[in-house]
């Protein structure tokens, strides 16, 4: 089983301040991990991703995320908030056994870039 | 980048009503998904699809939900009898090694 758990569903930076979006997951095997970005009335967009190799990952967009076994985290960060930035983020992970390899996101946070 | 392509945008049908919502994967990839976004709420799990038939299912899918893929290309979620609480944004997705690539969705009114 996994699950995904990311702690505050709103969270509001100002333009150029740096950007934290919490991540915690649990998994029974070795995870995959991503964050997505979902901007009003459109669809997922992979941000990034972590699935072995390198435990920072740098994404699209100035993103970055690093994976962390010893707290099962998955934090994403950009040092400076851009106001398009603005949007709803999702964690998700899976993993890579058997044929069942969907995805489970967490319930989301909503970035808001104060100008 | 590839693209998983979904039809309809938006579609608005009658409570009871059957409807099927339509996805072209990305054409080398084996693993297909469908996922549900009620409005507000965080994107749920309903299916997965590999080798021509479910892999797995969450509890959402249940005997009002089918899948398809009708012609080797085309990945479809039927859902019959639609009912209120089916509105939502319905996502398909496809994958291959471990990246699921999402389409823009299918915004499903019941009314």
């Amino acid at each position: 089983a996994q699950s995904v758990t990311q702690l505050g569903s709103h969270v509001s930076v100002s333009e150029g301040a740096l950007v934290l979006l919490r991540c915690n997951y649990s998994s029974s095997v070795p995870p995959y991990l991503f964050w997505y970005v979902q901007y009003p009335n459109q669809g997922l967009q992979l941000l990034l991703k972590y699935t072995t190799g390198a435990t920072l990952v740098k994404g699209i967009n100035g993103f970055e995320a690093e994976f962390k076994k010893s707290e099962t985290s998955f934090h994403l960060t950009k040092p400076s908030a851009h106001m398009s930035d603005a949007a709803e983020y999702f964690c998700a992970v899976t993993h890579i056994q058997g044929s069942a390899r969907q995805l489970t996101f967490g319930s989301g946070t909503q970035l808001t870039v104060l100008p | 980048e590839p693209e998983v392509t979904q039809t309809p945008s938006h579609q608005v049908t009658q409570m009871g009503q059957e409807v099927i919502l339509r996805c072209v994967p990305i054409s080398n990839h084996l693993y297909f998904y469908w996922y549900r976004q009620i409005l507000g709420q965080k994107v749920e799990f309903l299916v997965s699809f590999y080798n021509n038939e479910i892999s797995e299912k969450s509890e959402i899918f249940d005997d009002q939900f089918s899948v398809e893929r009708p012609d080797g290309s085309n990945f479809t979620l039927k859902i019959r009898s639609t009912k209120l609480e089916d509105s939502a944004m319905y996502f398909c997705a496809s994958s291959e090694s471990g990246r699921a690539f999402f389409g823009q969705g299918t915004r499903l009114t019941v009314v």
